[in-house]
């Protein structure tokens, strides 16, 4: 069962464009976090989000944690090929030591 | 910075065969993970130690077993190495809750003919 699903899937966009990857659930989790993974690295953590309603900024990333504390979402603005890679959104129960990953969206910005 | 590395990049076995990956974390960590990595399937948890030789298994652990005996070190074993257990396999550890930010390896892709 995945409890956190990602959309889209793939995202294939051209520089200056905005997007929004969103991260779903079912599941209440305590905080969300996000990460980047570039080909043939592990994935690296851009931002952990904790109070629902919660708005995070990186640059000219934005993240938001639901107000229910089920969804997130990540808002790139003005996209650049550096920003191509795999983002992954990752829950944290409130239990337990592990994190519920979602499959992740690949994103590919051209110049 | 933390830094998790992992023995290898790659990796070419054959069936059969007991195949060790190790893991090592400069961090003084309690927990570390073992994940694989599939196109479509994302990242599946096989199993996570939260302390020296303590281990839980995660969603995927058939096939597979750990063995953490020091601190900074955790090891995956194939026991007899399958074809669809050709994958990525990435480590990663992190502080002891379970909010806390995972620090991955670059990762190690296993190839089993």
């Amino acid at each position: 069962t995945q409890l956190l699903e990602q959309s889209p899937q793939f995202l294939s966009i051209q520089e200056g464009e905005n997007l929004t990857v969103y991260c779903n659930s079912s599941s209440v989790f305590s905080s969300l976090q996000w990460y980047r993974q570039e080909p043939g690295e592990g994935p690296v953590l851009l931002v952990t989000v904790v109070t629902g309603g919660e708005v995070k900024k990186l640059k000219r990333l934005t993240f938001q944690f639901g107000d229910a504390r089920k969804d997130s979402s990540l808002h790139i603005t003005a996209a650049q090929p550096g920003d191509t890679g795999l983002y992954l959104c990752a829950g944290a129960r409130n239990s337990g030591y592990a994190l519920n990953f979602g499959k992740g969206t690949s994103l590919l910005v051209t110049p | 910075d933390v830094k998790v590395t992992q023995s290898s990049r790659y990796l070419v076995k054959r069936t059969g065969e007991k195949v060790f990956l190790e893991c090592v974390q400069d961090m003084d960590h309690e927990n570390m993970f073992w994940y694989r990595q599939d196109p479509g399937l994302g990242l599946r948890l096989i199993y996570f130690s939260y302390d020296v030789k303590m281990k839980e298994k995660g969603d995927i652990p058939e096939g597979y077993s750990v063995s953490r005996e020091k601190k900074e070190r955790f090891s995956l074993i194939l026991e007899s190495a399958s074809t669809n257990q050709t994958s990525m396999y990435l480590c990663a550890s992190a502080r002891r809750f379970s909010n806390q930010p995972q620090h991955f390896g670059d990762g190690t892709r296993l190839s089993i003919l």
